[in-house]
């Protein structure tokens, strides 16, 4: 079965351009996460899906960031206006949510420079 | 609030040997699960290890084992007989499982095998 996949896997935009970030997570998982990691740091969380529900987005920096997952499968993190400090690569992990220790499993990210 | 440590940012190993990396974390809750994954270069994050806090033996995933020290709040990654594919970033994080899933990683150990 395939696995957590990300696109695009890089995207460079000129500062103040909006974009948008897409995650297809392993079929049937029910929770969906946002981790933003900045270059030589640990990935740190945005936000958590349960199926379409957004049940905290504590992480997100501003309310330049935004995240939907409206059918409870694919999820969209978007940035708008992007600026220099969003930069980093941004992960998507999902999970069974079946049993009190869930394993998340990791796209491979998407890269986000921002000139 | 949760933290992980890692003070050590890069660590290398003669190949066949066996090298240990550290990991601190703080957190008041009673009930969490410590974590240690992989990134390769390719980003992809991948579960070593895990362990339930309410557990006292260490987990153990073939040539990998965690020396868990609840008391002293440390977790511990021994990787032996170190193989040329075990070189990446290794992250150390933790988390509370139902009703609070995101993980918090540690700042990630940099590990270089030695032919």
């Amino acid at each position: 079965g395939a696995g957590v996949s990300q696109s695009p896997r890089y995207k460079v935009a000129k500062r103040g351009q909006d974009v948008a970030l897409r995650c297809d997570p392993i079929s049937g998982h029910v929770s969906l996460f946002w981790y933003q990691q900045a270059l030589g740091q640990g990935p740190e969380f945005l936000t958590y899906f349960q199926n379409e529900a957004q049940l905290d987005k504590s992480g997100l920096p501003s309310d330049r960031f935004f995240a939907e997952r409206p059918e409870g499968s694919v999820s969209t993190l978007k940035i708008q206006r992007t600026q220099q400090e969003d930069s980093a690569v941004y992960l998507c992990a999902s999970s069974l949510r079946l049993v009190k220790y869930n394993e998340q499993f990791f796209g491979p990210g998407t890269r986000l420079t921002v000139l | 609030a949760q933290t992980v440590t890692q003070s050590q940012p890069e660590m290398s190993v003669q190949e066949a040997e066996t090298v240990t990396l550290s990991c601190t974390y703080d957190t008041s809750e009673s009930d969490y699960y410590l974590f240690w994954y992989k990134q390769p270069p390719s980003r992809q994050m991948i579960l070593v290890i895990r362990q339930e806090a309410y557990k006292q033996q260490n987990a153990t995933e073939n040539r990998f084992s965690v020396n868990f020290q609840k008391a002293a709040k440390s977790f511990s990654l021994k990787i032996s007989d170190s193989q040329l594919g075990d070189a990446a970033m290794y992250f150390c994080a933790s988390g509370l499982g139902f009703g609070n899933e995101k993980l918090t990683f540690g700042t990630g150990t940099r590990l270089t095998i030695i032919p």
